[in-house]
Parts: structure tokens; C-alpha cells; sequence
């Protein structure tokens, strides 16, 4: 089976501009979470969907984040407009009801110049 | 809230030999689920061994064990005959069981720094 698909691996680009990350959960899985990884603060938690509908976003940082889940096989997070403070590995998992852990995507590193 | 600590970190370990690595958490919750989690520099989050709070005994994944202290909210990680592979940060995490079935976000620990000399 595929696991958690992240894309961009890498994404550069300059303060002011847009920036959308893009994850395809497992098959099957009915939540999705957003993490975001920074030397200072470690990996926090931005948002996390079940059944495509948000269920917590006291994570996202402020108005210049959003996320959505579409469907149950995609999502977006998107950074607009993008500030150097950004810079980091953002992480998508996903899970189902029935388990217990996370699975995780490889992570999109960011860099906002 | 909850809160995870990983009080190490770095940790250095001869190839073959044994090491722990501790956690310790603060919960009011009787019913969650404790993790660790492995980073090696490809960044990816691979799960190493997860423990049900609820369980008394000790969780096993091969080389990897676990200490898990209920009372003392303390979840530490050994890993035995470490191996050249075993190098990474190694995250603990923590999940509220929150209601039967349903799921809740990780809250993690900063990590630890695991270094295998050969």
C-alpha cells in the first residue's frame, strides 16, 4: 500500500508569496492531521480533519494559514502570504478510527527567503 | 493540558551495546496511548513501538522495549544490540484516547539526539 504522499519534498520560495502544500492520505483513512516541525518549537500540531471536516485548528498559527480537505483523498495547506518565520517541515499524517497510531508523510521543507 | 519531556538531548551508544532513552509526561487522563517515534535525516516519522495506557505489560518491537510507569508518567525507550541504523532523533509522543474510537492529535516531546559509534 502507499503510504501518507506529501508534495512539494522542497518548496523555496520569497516572502510575500503564496504557498500551497499538497497530501494524499492512506486509502481508507478517515483523518488527516497537519504538523509543522521547527527547531524552536518542535512538532506542533496545525489542524487535523476527520471525514474531511475540521475538527481542530487552534494550531494554525494565524489568518495567513488555511487548510482544506476537499475530499477524502486530498488536502491543502496553504500559506498566503508567506513570511520567513515560516520556514520549516511541514507534515501531513492520516489515520483511521480504529487504530492507534499516526502515519506520516516524508515532510515538505519549506524556506521562505 | 498535556505536556511530553525528553530530558536528553543527545545520547551517544557503542554499536551492540544497550540504551535508553527517557520520557516522562503529564496527563490527568487514565486512558491514552504513549508512542516513540524514529526521524533519521531523511526526516521521515517511522513509529518504533506504541504502548495502550490501559495495558500493564511492557510493550516489545524486536530490539526495541519500553518501560512504561504509570504512576510515575514515565515511558522510557531501550533499544538493545544498537545498530549503525538506530542513529536519529527519536521523538516520544503522547495521545489522549479522548472518546472509544476516536482519535486526537499527538503532542510530542522535543526529542532526542541518538548518535551509534561504530
Amino acid at each position: 500500500d502507499a503510504g501518507v504522499i506529501q508534495s512539494p519534498r522542497h518548496e523555496v520560495t520569497e516572502m510575500g508569496q503564496e504557498v500551497t502544500l499538497r497530501c494524499k492520505p492512506i486509502s481508507g483513512h478517515d483523518y488527516l492531521f497537519w504538523y509543522r516541525q521547527t527547531m524552536m518549537r518542535g512538532l506542533e500540531l496545525l489542524i487535523y480533519f476527520n471525514n474531511n471536516v475540521p475538527i481542530d485548528d487552534s494550531g494554525m498559527p494565524e489568518d495567513r494559514f488555511s487548510a482544506k480537505m476537499p475530499n477524502a483523498s486530498f488536502s491543502t495547506l496553504k500559506i498566503q502570504p508567506s513570511e520567513p518565520r515560516d520556514s520549516a517541515v511541514y507534515f501531513c499524517a492520516s489515520s483511521s478510527k480504529g487504530r492507534r497510531e499516526q502515519f506520516f508523510g516524508p515532510g515538505t521543507r519549506l524556506t521562505v527567503l | 493540558a498535556q505536556t511530553v519531556t525528553q530530558s536528553q538531548p543527545e545520547m551517544s551508544v557503542q554499536e551492540a551495546e544497550t540504551v535508553t532513552l527517557s520520557c516522562t509526561y503529564d496527563t490527568s487522563e487514565s486512558d491514552y496511548y504513549l508512542f516513540w517515534y524514529k526521524q533519521p535525516p531523511s526526516r521521515q516519522m517511522i513509529l518504533v513501538i506504541r504502548q495502550e495506557a490501559y495495558k500493564q505489560q511492557n510493550a516489545t518491537e524486536n530490539r526495541f522495549s519500553v518501560n512504561f510507569q504509570k504512576a510515575a508518567k514515565s515511558f522510557s525507550l531501550k533499544i538493545s544490540d544498537s545498530q549503525l541504523g538506530d542513529a536519529a532523533m527519536y521523538f516520544c509522543a503522547y495521545r489522549s484516547a479522548v472518546v472509544a474510537g476516536s482519535q486526537g492529535n499527538l503532542i510530542f516531546g522535543k526529542g532526542t539526539k541518538l548518535s551509534v559509534k561504530p
